[in-house]
């Protein structure tokens, strides 16, 4: 089946850092991904929509600048988060899927900013 | 803007008997889908079940059974012969059809799943 692999699935960074996160179709092209973020014990949150070859679409609330998205192929969109401070600090979960097929999800990933 | 809500932040069932999961959702379109997810403590995103809105006849997957009421805009989950391995967290979710593929999923709060043995 299909499979969305995402890296790192954890990462401890120092506050003022940037962290990127990688997101990757395995076994189709993704001409869409989905980035999304869990606070503990609550619910996923769209963050942003990428978009392979343009620029992405971010949710309401959501600085650009400070979350960094790139879609550089039809298998990889990256996840920036720059100059992360102790509040960034989240799992963030990437999604992709082929058309209106039912979106598959990476492992996510741990971010933890000291 | 669509909303998604689950009404039950947590449920408790006895092993192998049957638990529903309700979800109700907002929405002025008339084509989208609607999935069930688990999020066991692995966080790892498990797709349940999905109800293609035009359709009429409900989804059903083994144990796993919807009852979609568009009119009502309901969307219950329905887990017969419970087992250990379905507690988690189960979302409800949204996905608009009139994107094509370009839309993500709207989630619920979620509802925390206990099964007693």
């Amino acid at each position: 089946g299909a499979v969305v692999s995402q890296h790192p699935s954890w990462v401890i960074c120092k506050s003022g850092t940037s962290v990127k996160i990688e997101c990757r179709s395995l076994d189709f092209q993704a001409t869409t991904m989905f980035w999304y973020r869990q606070f503990p014990k609550q619910s996923l949150m769209l963050m942003a929509t990428s978009n392979e070859g343009s620029k992405a679409t971010y949710e309401q609330g959501v600085e650009k600048d400070k979350f960094l998205i790139n879609h550089a192929s039809l298998t990889l969109s990256t996840l920036t988060v720059t100059s992360a401070h102790p509040e960034d600090s989240s799992f963030y979960i990437c999604s992709a899927g082929q058309g209106d097929s039912p979106l598959h999800f990476g492992n996510g990933t741990r971010l933890t900013v000291t | 803007a669509q909303t998604v809500t689950q009404s039950q932040p947590e449920m408790s069932v006895q092993e192998a008997e049957t638990v529903t999961l309700s979800c109700t959702y907002d929405t002025s379109e008339s084509d989208y889908y609607l999935f069930w997810y688990k999020q066991p403590p692995s966080r790892q995103m498990i797709l349940v079940i999905r109800q293609e809105a035009y359709k009429q006849q409900n989804a059903t997957e083994n144990r796993f059974s919807v009852n979609f009421q568009k009119a009502a805009k309901s969307f219950s989950l329905k887990i017969s012969d419970s087992q250990l391995g379905d507690a988690a967290m189960y979302f409800c979710a949204y996905r608009s059809e009139a994107g094509g593929g370009a839309d993500g999923l709207t989630f619920g709060k979620g509802t925390h799943l206990i099964i007693q043995p």
